[in-house]
């Protein structure tokens, strides 16, 4: 079936650093894709969408400066967390749409856990 | 403004019966309504889905129920076993845009217990 693989799993990493998280459709090509963001038991919070070859469409309150998203193939978008703080941790899900598909339009990631120190 | 609201926050089942999670939504246009199950530090993954021209649809141990008119559906789980301990979220999306952006629920942690 349909793979949405992101990458990494987990990052660690000091204040100020900026970090890239990598969503991928393996078998199927996505001219959408979705970020959402995740705070522990809470539900999924889209941040943004992404649009292969435009710019990505983001959610009211989110800071686009510093959650840069590129969507430069039909099969990759990447999420940037550019100078990241403590209140920056959380856990990042990709989902990619699948236009090929009417009964799973939408296939996610296993997320990124990001912690900043 | 919360599109889809979603009930019970959590839930406890004893092995062998049935949870039960209900979900109501406000937004007329959306057409597709799935439910997707999450363990802890993972993304969420596809369970089952349901559109709007059907009342129910079952899959293995698993059923949605759909009612239309009153913008309600829900999420069965017979036989519940521990290994369905997991949080639970239903969702909401409009097929008319072509991207299926998803609204979602806030979830259900349900425990299974022995």
């Amino acid at each position: 079936g349909a793979v949405v693989s992101q990458h990494p799993s987990r990052v660690i990493c000091k204040s100020g650093t900026s970090v890239k998280i990598e969503c991928r459709s393996l078998d199927f090509q996505a001219t959408t894709m979705f970020w959402y963001r995740q705070f522990p038991k809470q539900s999924l919070m889209l941040m943004a969408t992404s649009n292969e070859g435009s710019k990505a469409t983001y959610e009211q309150g989110v800071e686009k400066d510093k959650f840069l998203i590129n969507h430069a193939s039909l099969t990759l978008s990447t999420l940037t967390v550019t100078s990241a703080h403590p209140e920056d941790s959380s856990f990042y899900i990709c989902s990619a749409r699948n236009r090929d598909s009417r009964n799973q339009p939408q296939h996610f990631g296993d997320g990124t856990r990001l912690s900043i120190l | 403004q919360q599109q889809v609201k979603q009930s019970p926050q959590s839930l406890i089942v004893q092995k062998g019966g049935i949870s039960i999670i209900n979900c109501a939504y406000e937004n007329t246009a959306f057409d597709y309504f799935p439910w997707y199950q999450q363990f802890p530090g993972k993304g969420p993954a596809l369970l089952i889905a349901i559109r709007p021209d059907v009342s129910e649809k079952k899959e293995g141990r698993f059923t949605i129920s759909f009612n239309k008119s009153a913008k309600q559906f829900s999420l069965h789980i017979m036989d519940s076993q521990p290994g369905d301990s997991a949080t639970y979220f239903c969702a909401a999306g409009d097929s008319g845009a072509g991207s299926y952006q998803l609204t979602f629920g806030k979830g259900t942690k349900l425990s299974v217990i022995p």
